[in-house]
């Protein structure tokens, strides 16, 4: 089945700065690679996602890259703010989804 | 409805006592998943319903755990003589499946924490 490696697992930024994410997947059938972000006692929400017939997607500060000759995909945010700070996941599926462990990116005022 | 129900938040209970966790869809997806988190991890697949029927089931759900959907709406998620190792945020999930633009968009609850001691 798919296995997702996440890195780094912890994340410090100063506010204004940019943060990226990177995953690696096992799965090559996987096509569709959503990231999440997780606050505090909630449940992940999606903030954006790429599929496989695209190598690069953006949304305002943020973005995500798709290398699928090298199955890595990530996140990037511009512009940190001090909202930004959660629990980020990122994900592959093919005929399911499977999640990497997480980053708990802090960004400080 | 605006979004995918889970009840109850959090639930304590005693080693051995059975729980039963209810997710309630939103109402056109016609996917629904659980999925298990364990603190510093991300979630974890336990099964997921296309619909009534169940598709497919991880070798994390033990023969203690079953799920239904009984008319393709809502779904449970009993845990039967639970341990201290079940405790976990149980997730919710369910997407618009068949080929519809948003497909393998997965839409979570908050999440039913349960506390066994």
């Amino acid at each position: 089945g798919e296995n997702v490696e996440q890195h780094p697992s912890t994340l410090s930024v100063q506010e204004g700065d940019s943060a990226v994410i990177k995953c690696t997947y096992s799965d090559s059938a996987s096509n569709y690679f959503p990231w999440y972000k997780q606050e505090l006692g909630k449940g992940p929400q999606l903030i954006i996602d790429i599929r496989s017939n695209v190598g690069e997607k953006k949304d305002q500060r943020i973005a995500v890259t798709l290398n699928k000759t090298a199955k890595h995909f990530s996140l990037h945010i511009t512009e940190t703010q001090p909202e930004d700070s959660a629990v980020y996941f990122c994900a592959a599926s093919s005929h399911d989804m499977r999640f990497g462990a997480g980053t708990r990116l802090t960004v400080k005022p | 409805d605006t979004g995918v129900s889970q009840n109850p938040r959090h639930k304590i209970t005693k080693r051995g006592q059975n729980v039963t966790f209810r997710c309630d869809p939103i109402s056109e997806h016609n996917r629904l998943y659980w999925y298990r988190q364990t603190l510093g991890q991300g979630p974890e697949f336990l099964t997921y319903f296309q619909n009534e029927a169940q598709l497919e089931k991880s070798r994390l759900l033990s023969d203690r755990f079953s799920a239904e959907r009984p008319k393709g709406s809502f779904s449970t998620l009993e845990i039967q003589r639970t341990e201290q190792g079940d405790s976990a945020m149980y997730l919710c999930a369910s997407e618009r499946g068949g080929g519809y633009s948003g497909a393998n968009v997965l839409t979570f609850g908050a999440g039913s924490r349960l506390t066994v001691l």
